[in-house]
């Protein structure tokens, strides 16, 4: 089956600036996530979603950063404006709707913001 | 919320070598504590899991051991080789679906 998919794969953007990232997790996975990864850190989970509808939101900066995911497929996040504090990779996983629970992460997109 | 801490942050070992990472959490009601393992520049991976009705897991050279009433865990390596080199990650998590991470180790075998 194919994996995970994100693109694009590097952006790089002058801080101000919005971005905006795409995922399309495994067929048939109802339950998406979206993680935040800072270099030398462990993956943090920014918002789950299931179906199309948020699970967990809450540690999302809601005043920066948007994520939607419509009609339960494909998600965007998107960030406007970035700060250069959102510098990290932005990794998309996914689960299958009955288990098991491995996350099926996709490659990320490496985000500088200058 | 659930806080996940990983030590050490970094181990160098020789090839052949056991390697040992530990995680404490510290939401009592967590019940499944997977491992990733990511190499440079790569996606994470699970690697194996563990839940909380279980005390150890094995998987060929990897092994899992929990302790919930000291609310740690810990990955073990044995017989290590070049390809293990890669930053593992450990979980935990009350859910199954929703996963807290600790910070890493970076693993570095030497042959």
């Amino acid at each position: 089956e194919a994996g995970v998919a994100q693109s694009p794969r590097y952006k790089i953007i002058e801080k101000r600036q919005s971005v905006a990232f795409w995922c399309n997790p495994i067929s048939g996975h109802a339950t998406l996530y979206w993680y935040q990864q800072i270099l030398g850190q462990g993956p943090k989970l920014l918002i789950q979603f299931q179906n199309n509808g948020v699970v967990d939101d809450s540690q999302l900066p809601k005043d920066r950063f948007s994520a939607e995911r419509l009609k339960g497929v494909d998600s965007t996040l998107k960030i406007q404006p970035a700060k250069l504090e959102d510098s990290a990779v932005y990794l998309c996983a996914s689960i299958p709707p009955a288990g098991p629970y491995e996350q099926y992460f996709g490659p990320g997109t490496r985000l500088t913001v200058t | 919320g659930e806080n996940v801490e990983q030590h050490p942050s970094t181990l160098s070992v020789q090839e052949g070598d056991s390697a040992v990472i530990k995680c404490t959490y510290s939401d009592s009601a967590s019940n499944y504590f997977p491992w990733y393992k990511q190499e440079l520049g790569k996606r994470p991976q699970l690697i194996i899991d563990i839940r909380s009705n279980v005390g150890e897991k094995k998987d060929q050279r990897i092994a899992v051991t929990l302790n919930k009433t000291a609310k740690h865990f810990s990955l073990h390596i044995t017989e290590t080789q070049p390809e293990d080199s890669a930053v593992y990650f450990c979980a935990a998590s009350w859910s199954f679906q929703k996963l807290v991470f600790g910070t890493g180790t970076r693993l570095l075998v030497s042959p």
